[in-house]
This record gives structure tokens, sequence and C-alpha cells, in this order.
């Protein structure tokens, strides 16, 4: 079975600093998905960015980005010029390709956005 | 948009009762999904089901059971609430291929007293 890891429980960063969400994950396929979902305080789970495992190039959604390092199983989310609405919940979620679509979550990451 | 709507925010239930939570998704999607949500362990997936009348145990279904009966709707159901079913259900729906992710509800907080 798939697990992923969220070593930061919580975190804070000052208004337009830069952040780093670590996640890591463990599986012995060669073929899966990564996410990262975001649920603000009101509760409402929105897809922040995705990546495909078999694509070495990292994805990029305007302030948000990921370092994906599949050696080492590894999954950070960057948040460049954090913002205040950038405050919630973080989640990393793992999908396999024979996994009936089924998402894995991580334990999350609060982010606090400090202005 | 995609909407997925959970008919209830806040539910407070007593010890014993049985507990529905429904939920309704507009834009066709083949899979469903519901997870509970507790501080500190994510999301963990109770049951989901990739058709109609179709369902599949997650990592955590005793206590519960669901009920696909049309392809919009996915019930959530407690036979007897018990004070450790507190907690945050979220019910989320794909297409079949998932790469575009889910797209979840807003949450159910229920509370068994």
């Amino acid at each position: 079975a798939q697990t992923v890891t969220q070593s930061q429980p919580e975190m804070s960063v000052q208004e337009a600093e830069t952040v780093t969400l670590s996640c890591t994950y463990d599986t012995s396929e060669n073929n899966y998905y990564l996410f990262w979902y975001k649920q603000p305080p009101s509760r409402q789970m929105i897809l922040v960015i995705r990546q495909e495992a078999y694509k070495q190039q990292n994805a990029t959604e305007n302030r948000f980005s990921v370092n994906f390092q599949k050696a080492a199983k590894s999954f950070s989310l960057k948040i460049s010029d954090s913002q205040l609405g950038d405050t919630a919940m973080y989640f990393c979620a793992f999908m396999g390709n024979n996994a009936g679509n089924m998402l894995t979550f991580g334990g999350g990451t609060r982010l606090m956005v400090k202005p | 948009d995609v909407k997925v709507t959970q008919s209830s925010r806040y539910l407070v239930k007593r010890t014993g009762e049985k507990v529905f939570l429904e939920c309704v998704q507009d834009m066709d999607h083949e899979n469903m999904f519901w997870y509970r949500q507790d501080p500190g362990l994510g999301l963990r997936l109770i049951y989901f089901s990739y058709d109609v009348k179709m369902k599949e145990k997650g990592d955590i279904p005793e206590g519960y059971s669901v009920s696909r009966e049309k392809k919009e709707r996915f019930s959530l159901i407690l036979e007897s609430a018990s004070t450790n079913q507190t907690s945050m259900y979220l019910c989320a729906s794909s297409l079949s291929q998932g790469l575009a992710g889910y797209t979840f509800g807003s949450g159910t907080r229920l509370t068994v007293v």
C-alpha cells in the first residue's frame, strides 16, 4: 500500500516571502500521479497543482511550483510571494495507475501567512 | 463548474442513531468517494464507487455502508453512530480517468453525542 508523509504539521511565513512544504511517499509503482490540494477555512478542497511521474519537468502554476524528485520519492510544494489568502491546510496526495483512481493523502500541513 | 453538494454542513446525532450523509454531483462523473478527515491523519478513504450500484471498500469501512442508486448521488450510511465517528466527512467525484483530480464537496462536520 502506498503511504504519503507530510513531516511539517504547521508552518508560517511572512507575506511576500517564499515557503516550501515537504511531502514524501512510498510506492513500488513506476507510473503514478501526485497532487497538492489546498483547504482554506471554508473547507472547500481546491486542486493546486499536479505532476505526472513520467514527466521529468517540474509542474508550475503561477506562484506554485513543485520539486519532484522521483528517485528520492519526494514531492515538495514551493509557494512564492506568499499571500494572506494562501493561509490554509495543504494536503499532498498520491494516485497510482492501478489504484482505481483512489487518492492517498498525507496528514496535511497547516500554513499560516502572516502580514 | 463541477459541483459536488453535500446535504448538511453541520450535523449532530445521538449514539446509536442511523445517519445518512448525502452527496450529489452534477457533472456526470463516474467515480465517487467518501473520506473522513481527522487532525493529523489527513483524509482516509471509507468507500468509493466507480459506477451505479457498484461499491468498493476503502481503508476504513468498518461501521459504514454506502448506496449508489443513481449516478449523481452517493450516500454514506452510519448504521449505528458512535462517538468515534465524530469527524469531518468529505465527498468527492472524478472522471474515470483520474488525472484531473477530484472535485470535493464542502464537507459535513458530524458530531455524535
